[in-house]
């Protein structure tokens, strides 16, 4: 399968415990974006790289969230401190900057903090 | 501030034809893109819409006008496995895409 892969499908943490979401984008996309979606709303953008350097963050995204792309393929999203707000499915999408304008979605995880 | 605007569920007919409409306001405008989604799974990708104008691809249409800031998609002879919801998502002046919140598609047989 060449599509995005995201790891764990499923994540159930308690309240105060830190979480690692990984994101495998499509091998020769050089843009890579990581996003959240709760229920009924559509996705929200947090974080999105050029190859490896991170080239914007949403200023909703707390400090307790940080991305890296450290070889500018795979991609990490931690999230420190979860918290009950923090439960939704966290999207990865990936685009090839130099073609097309479509963004590719991996299946996403969801996280329940309980 | 962004924002994008489109019914929050819509009901229609095996068989029959359904609009569902998106407005938006947005710093810049570079395009405005139609996303499914099926409920538990990511969206993918349906159109594209960067010039005034109707892009057809079979079943699904998509149309833009950028003076009013509206574009619509038109689904015909919908199918059950039509029934998802249809997100709307315009690419700002930054190239980051604002997404609507989605339009929730029944369809009944």
């Amino acid at each position: 399968d060449t599509g995005v892969s995201q790891n764990p499908r499923h994540k159930i943490t308690k309240r105060g415990q830190n979480v690692t979401f990984r994101c495998d984008p499509i091998s020769e996309h050089n843009r890579l974006y990581w996003y959240r979606q709760t229920l009924g709303q559509g996705p929200e953008f947090l974080t999105y790289f050029q190859n490896e350097a991170q080239l914007e963050k949403s200023r909703l995204l707390s400090d307790r969230f940080s991305a890296e792309r450290p070889k500018g393929s795979f991609s990490t999203l931690e999230i420190q401190r979860t918290e009950q707000g923090d439960s939704a499915m966290y999207l990865c999408a990936s685009r090839l900057r130099e073609s097309s304008y479509e963004q590719y979605f991996g299946p996403g995880t969801r996280l329940t903090v309980t | 501030g962004q924002n994008i605007d489109q019914p929050t569920e819509m009901t229609a007919t095996e068989g029959a034809i359904v609009q569902i409409n998106c407005t938006y306001q947005t710093s810049g405008f570079n395009g405005l893109f139609w996303y499914q989604q099926h409920a538990g799974e990511a969206p993918t990708f349906l159109s594209y819409n960067v010039l005034d104008g109707l892009e057809e691809k079979g079943r699904f249409s998509s149309f833009l006008s950028r003076s009013k800031g509206y574009s619509y998609l038109l689904l015909k002879e919908l199918q059950m496995k039509d029934s998802a919801s249809y997100l709307c998502a315009v690419r700002d002046s930054n190239y980051q895409l604002i997404w609507g919140a989605g339009t929730k598609l029944i369809i009944k047989p």
